[in-house]
């Protein structure tokens, strides 16, 4: 068991561009989370899979948040058009279902627009 | 809504010195309280979960209580290696998300 693994680590991208980051939950693990989380604060829910199937999504979400997990494995996170108040850490998490509240979480990807 | 608080942001100790933290909540139908450290540059890392008002956790110098409105985390004895950010999170409602307060910083002195 590896655990979560997030890449990249750290991104710096200028305002309007895109970028993806990618989390590989634990392997046996069913459910994959997406956290946002800023400086002093906790954790901000944006999305979760079980599976393949996205079965919730942050209303504060905007447009420019896309997720996907196809076949139920690893996941994609993309923002398109970045704008300076993105920046953050982007925290993936992982679960099995009956145990979902125990999440393991990644260590992030650190989220830099300038 | 759904609303996590905790107390205090900050909290420094002397190794040894036992203190609590504080985290209370008002949500509709609460299903868990979870209690997670994080270490700086690093995700939360899962501690306790507890389920209904009486019941308490312990894991070494930590201990977890609920109440039908907050949850305290007990440190005894803190040694330096404790130092971290403590996260209470609730699961309540429909959702399986969890809602996050924004942590006590806890610095631990030798």
């Amino acid at each position: 068991d590896t655990g979560v693994s997030q890449n990249p680590r750290h991104k710096i991208t200028k305002r309007g561009q895109n970028v993806t980051f990618r989390c590989d939950p634990i392997s046996e693990h069913n459910r994959l989370y997406w956290y946002r989380q800023t400086l002093g604060q906790g954790p901000e829910f944006l999305t979760y899979f079980q599976n393949e199937a996205q079965l919730e999504k942050s209303r504060l979400l905007s447009d420019r948040f896309s997720a996907e997990r196809p076949k139920g494995s690893f996941s994609t996170l993309e923002i398109q058009r970045t704008e300076q108040g993105d920046s953050a850490m982007y925290l993936c998490a992982s679960s099995q279902t009956g145990a979902n509240e125990k999440l393991f979480f990644g260590s992030g990807t650190q989220l830099s627009v300038l | 809504e759904d609303q996590v608080t905790q107390s205090p942001e900050a909290l420094r100790l002397q190794e040894g010195e036992s203190s609590s933290l504080n985290c209370s909540y008002t949500v509709s139908g609460l299903r868990g309280l979870f209690w997670y450290r994080q270490d700086p540059g690093k995700g939360p890392e899962f501690l306790f979960t507890l389920y209904s008002a009486g019941e308490e956790k312990e894991k070494e110098r930590l201990k977890a209580t609920l109440t039908k409105k907050e949850s305290f985390l007990h440190i005894t004895a803190p040694k330096p290696e404790d130092s971290a950010t403590y996260l209470c999170a609730v699961q309540a409602g429909s959702t399986d998300k969890l809602i996050f307060g924004t942590g006590t910083r806890l610095q631990v002195f030798p």
